[in-house]
Parts: C-alpha cells; structure tokens; sequence
C-alpha cells in the first residue's frame, strides 16, 4: 500500500503562474517530508523540506505548507519558470525507520 | 568535489549474470543509500548503511546484496539478475542517518534480458 500518494502524473502550468503540486500521506509516524525535483537522465536533488512540527517552510520561489490533520502537503512555486519543467517527488521519512519513502512524482510542464 | 558518483552509466545483462553497481561519495558522508526507480513509480529503498560496517534491508531487498566497503563506497551486487531488475538505480548519501537532506548520484540504467 502506497504510503505517499502523488494523485496527478502531470501538471501543466503557464510562465509566470503559480504551480501547485499536492501530496498526500497515511503513515502518521512520519517526521519530515521532502521535495525533490528531476530532470531526465540525471538524479534527484533535493528542493525543500519541512518538519511535521511546522505548516509552512519558505526558501525563495518555493513554498512547502503542511496539513497535518489531512494528512497533505503541497509546494507552492510563484512564479513558475521554465526551468522549472521537471518531475517532482515527494518523499517523507520518520517512524524511527531509516530512509525515504517517495511518491511516484508529477511531471510539471511549464508552458510559454 | 564530484558528490555521488555511480558506475556504469548504462549496463545491459542476460537472465542469470551477475554484477555490481559501484558508488562513491566524496562528501565525507556516514550513510548511504540504494534505491530504484521503476517507470511511473517513485523511488524505492532496496538497502542502506547508516554508517561504515553496517547494513540493514529496505523495501525491496530480494535479490540484491549490498557491501560498504569503507565509508566512500557502497556497493550493491545482483547475483542472478532476472527481468523484474530491469530498473533505474540510483545511490544516495547523507551526513547521517536521520539529518533530512539526502544527495544522489545520477543513477545507472540496468537491462536484463
């Protein structure tokens, strides 16, 4: 059973919007949640992050914000660019298990 | 300062050959990581070593070994490589175990036929 759920494949936004990319979670022994983009060929690397103690971290263009009773996150990325056009993973980690668990990503497509 | 590096980029095996994926880390890095990317999936942990002389199973660790062989490298080996481990794999690191930020190699493209 899935344990981070990224619902949309894709998402395609115009330059210069908002792009909104949603996650949602079961484990409540989660600790932390993460956001990881990638481009083809190449690895992850890391964007963000957030504490389940927080509801919101900001880092720039980025912003993560956490519902803890829902269960749900999102990043927040104002304004969209085109370099932004990648796959984006969510990934959490805690309940004392070492690691992340990932979501299977959303392909953002930011068009001109 | 190369971060994680991984060999070989692209590597195609025939049902029942073995090999091994090397990883290195110049980061001085305790932990590191193996995970694999399937398409249309996310990222799932096969093994870990949290530090130099110990490893403990992930997700999916049926039919993969893995040795860390000082605290730059972890290897992981397939000793008879079937279809299902058709797959990106890909190797991470991080300071330690349970600080957040974890940094990947670019990943090598597994075929078994």
């Amino acid at each position: 059973d899935q344990q981070v759920k990224q619902n949309s494949p894709s998402l395609s936004v115009q330059e210069g919007r908002i792009s909104i990319l949603n996650c949602d979670y079961t484990n409540s022994m989660f600790d932390y949640f993460l956001w990881y983009k990638k481009y083809p060929a190449e690895g992850p690397t890391f964007l963000i992050s957030i504490s389940s103690i927080k509801d919101k971290n900001e880092d720039g263009r980025f912003t993560v914000f956490l519902n803890k009773s829902a269960k749900h996150l999102s990043l927040h990325i104002v304004p969209s660019q085109p370099g932004d056009s990648a796959v984006y993973f969510c990934a959490a980690e805690g309940g004392g298990a070492d690691g992340l668990t990932f979501g299977k990503g959303t392909h953002l497509i930011i068009q001109p | 300062n190369a971060g994680v590096t991984q060999t070989p980029k692209f590597q195609v095996l025939k049902t029942g050959q073995s090999m091994t994926l090397q990883c290195a880390q110049d980061m001085n890095h305790n932990s590191m990581y193996w995970y694999r990317q399937d398409p249309g999936m996310g990222l799932r942990l096969i093994y870990y070593s949290a530090s130099e002389g110990t490893t403990d199973k992930g997700e999916v660790p049926n039919g993969y070994n893995v040795s860390r062989l000082n605290k730059r490298e972890f290897s992981l080996r397939l000793e008879s490589a079937a279809p299902s481990q058709t797959s990106v794999y890909f190797c991470a690191s991080r300071v330690l175990a349970g600080m957040l930020e974890q940094y990947f190699g670019p990943g090598t493209r597994l075929t078994v036929t």
